[in-house]
């Protein structure tokens, strides 16, 4: 079983699309991520939510919204879609406190 | 600035030949320091995880060093698998919240046959 799994895996969209990337965790855990990983491999954190309330809110777009419907899920809403965003986005989930971190598979997202 | 470099960028070894991989920090308050592989399409994995205290953890053929004095640390992969072929991050976490974690660019690990 799958513990922490991302959809699509792949999306490609145009410009000025709006897009939505879901991911779910089945460890239980009670605080989820999402980081962009740009072209130079480079991990960044965007978002994180505990508990289903955002607790870590980098320097990103207003376009991007996260969406928290209850603990095991934590979905990235994306409007108006830049070339810009083309990056491989990835989830992950951990204990309040834990240091162990799981990632999801990650999702690759081209803007054309 | 909260850094972390990690050397060399990309590494070839042939299969059963040992390595070590480095990873140099400038990150305050420390908090810790973990090791992932992550294959090529797939999340990072966690290898170790060490605490300030700690000078040495192992998890099957790999070993992790941390000296917190100098802000190193290290890798080693003994007896190299195909398997092994990654990338090896190394994350920096500092203060006191979850999620603040500095990733190092990575090592492009291929282990020839």
């Amino acid at each position: 079983d799958t513990a922490v799994s991302q959809t699509p895996k792949y999306l490609v969209t145009q410009m000025g699309n709006d897009k939505s990337i879901k991911c779910e965790q089945n460890l239980g855990h009670d605080t989820m991520y999402w980081y962009k990983q740009d072209s130079k491999k480079f991990l960044k954190i965007m978002f994180s939510y505990n508990n289903k309330e955002l607790i870590i809110n980098e320097t990103v777009p207003n376009r991007f919204s996260p969406k928290s419907p209850d603990k095991a899920h934590l979905n990235l809403h994306i409007n108006s879609l830049e070339l810009g965003d083309s990056a491989v986005y990835f989830c992950a989930s951990s204990f309040t406190g834990d240091w162990g971190y799981t990632f999801g598979s990650g999702t690759r997202l081209t803007v054309v | 600035k909260n850094q972390v470099e990690q050397s060399p960028q990309s590494l070839i070894i042939l299969e059963g030949k040992n390595c070590t991989l480095q990873c140099n920090y400038t990150v305050s308050p420390f908090s810790n320091l973990r090791w992932y592989k992550q294959d090529t399409g797939r999340g990072p994995v966690s290898l170790t995880i060490m605490t300030f205290s700690e000078n040495t953890k192992s998890n099957g053929r790999y070993t992790a060093t941390l000296d917190a004095d100098t802000k190193q640390s290290s890798l080693h992969i003994t007896a190299s698998q195909l398997s092994d072929s990654a990338s090896y991050i190394c994350v920096v976490s500092w203060g006191g919240s979850q999620g603040n974690l500095i990733f190092g660019k990575g090592t492009k690990l291929s282990v020839k046959p």
